[in-house]
């Protein structure tokens, strides 16, 4: 099973919007509606941020969301602040019921 | 509060085995399936394995089919994963993860709701 893909990087100045997407096939991304978004902090545990493609866990701020369209998923982050620099993964369920992440995406706020 | 901790992590050899463990706390830990997440240095997370809250139903990534074993007891809120014929390409930090919600199978499709902060293996010479 291929990773799914996703840009290496993305950058953005504070109180902007940023998108990452994450590209598969149709035999997970595209197939499933079971896409899951995580932050993860260098040398902390990785945070759920979305999960089934658009929705928020509990507590997670609504500056989150996530949307689908065929194969590629979206995070996007809006109103930027400096504490969601990190590195962003998408997961999805696959055809042969297992699990893929993403390359991951280093978010850097200017 | 749920807690995961995971332990066992170390230096191996080439070829050698090892034997994690994740205690869990805080949660109702059978009901829940687990996962075993890893991430090399540099580089970003891979799932490795997930296995049912009954235990009954497991799933490997291709990477580690055949080498790695995920079990768990459940009188002891323990997660397991047995680690043979270790290769260099197995170095990493080996996160548990627990299934967001108490449903049946191995959680695959959940995503996870609380992971561990981590555990080292390195395998060389």
């Amino acid at each position: 099973q291929s990773a799914l893909t996703q840009p290496a990087s993305v950058s953005e100045s504070p109180g902007q919007s940023i998108t990452i997407s994450c590209t598969g096939t149709s035999s997970d991304v595209g197939g499933y509606n079971y896409v899951s978004w995580y932050q993860h902090h260098p040398g902390k545990a990785p945070k759920l941020m979305i999960y089934d493609v658009s929705n928020r866990p509990s507590g997670v701020s609504n500056r989150f969301s996530g949307s689908k369209s065929g194969n590629t998923a979206s995070l996007t982050i809006s109103g930027l602040q400096a504490e969601d620099e990190a590195d962003y993964y998408c997961s999805s369920y696959t055809s042969s019921t297992t699990l893929v992440f993403g390359g991951g995406t280093k978010l850097t706020v200017l | 509060e749920v807690q995961l901790v995971e332990s066992g992590g170390g230096l191996v050899q080439p070829g050698g085995s090892l034997r994690l463990s994740c205690a869990a706390s805080g949660f109702t830990f059978s009901s829940y399936a687990m996962s075993w997440v890893r991430q090399a240095p540099g580089k970003g997370l891979e799932w490795v394995s997930a296995i049912s809250g009954g235990g009954t139903s497991t799933h490997y990534g291709d990477s580690v089919k055949g080498r790695f074993t995920i079990s768990r007891d459940n009188s002891k809120n323990t997660l397991y994963l047995q680690m043979n014929s270790l290769r260099a390409e197995d170095t990493a930090v080996y996160y548990c993860a627990k299934g967001r919600i108490s449903v049946g199978g191995t959680g695959t499709r959940l995503g996870f709701d609380y992971w561990g902060q981590g555990i080292l293996v390195t395998v060389s010479s």
